[in-house]
């Protein structure tokens, strides 16, 4: 099974202020296979970047997503109110499909 | 739009089965190349996925679960189901049903359904 592992686990930034999320694997990511959620509360995961880099239907262009192997990142560039909310990281590349615990992403 | 939405029992008792029933509106679960899988969260495991299917007759599981999934689909009223079996306090949790394209990233959800385990 491919254990996912994101940092930090939170992270308090301003309205504004750029972010960078951390999604390390256990094992490489056949394909790039990696894809990005924001969780909201009382919501469903919402799909923001798959493929490691593609960012999904109507996601705002401030988030973006690279790496490859064991070393995904996500970002966002200016942080606006709604985008505080948890982050994970998923992976496809392996049976079983893993997720990682979340990256919460809070108003400082 | 499509929609999805969990419909079943919020509360089943220890080593009872839970049965949940996902609604697929605006779209067919019979169009290639989408799958449908149930995930998992819990306080204490994050997401979990537990499974998924292709309307061909295609069904992949969770190995950590397997033994006490099933999950099956009606095409003609556009629901796929998920029973799992025996269950224990540690399967409490909220209960999602997506889409998920090529059997990769789920695209869409459903707003999620807590099920508790409990006498």
């Amino acid at each position: 099974e491919t254990v996912l592992t994101q940092s930090p686990g939170t992270l308090s930034l301003s309205p504004g202020e750029g972010a960078t999320l951390s999604c390390r694997a256990s094992q490489s990511v056949s394909r790039s296979f990696l894809a990005w959620y924001q969780q909201r509360p009382g919501q469903a995961p919402r799909l923001l970047v798959y493929g490691a880099s593609s960012r999904a239907t109507g996601i705002p262009d401030r988030f973006s997503g690279s790496g490859s192997g064991t070393d995904f990142t996500l970002t966002i560039s200016r942080l606006e109110p709604e985008d505080f909310a948890v982050y994970y990281c998923q992976q496809y590349g392996t049976s079983p499909l893993t997720f990682g615990p979340g990256t919460k992403v809070d108003i400082k | 739009q499509l929609q999805l939405q969990e419909s079943g029992p919020g509360l089943v008792k220890p080593s009872e089965t839970l049965s949940l029933t996902c609604t697929v509106s605006g779209g067919s679960i019979s169009t290639s190349p989408y799958y449908w899988a149930w995930i998992r969260q819990s306080p204490g495991k994050g997401l979990e996925w537990i499974g998924s299917f292709y309307y061909t007759g295609r069904f992949y599981y969770n190995p950590s679960l397997e033994s006490r999934v099933t999950m099956s689909a009606d095409t003609s009223k556009n629901r796929f189901f998920l029973q799992l079996t025996s269950v224990t306090a540690a399967d409490t949790a909220v209960y999602f049903c997506a889409r998920q394209r090529n059997g990769w990233e789920f695209d869409y959800w459903g707003q999620g359904t807590l099920v508790t385990v409990s006498s």
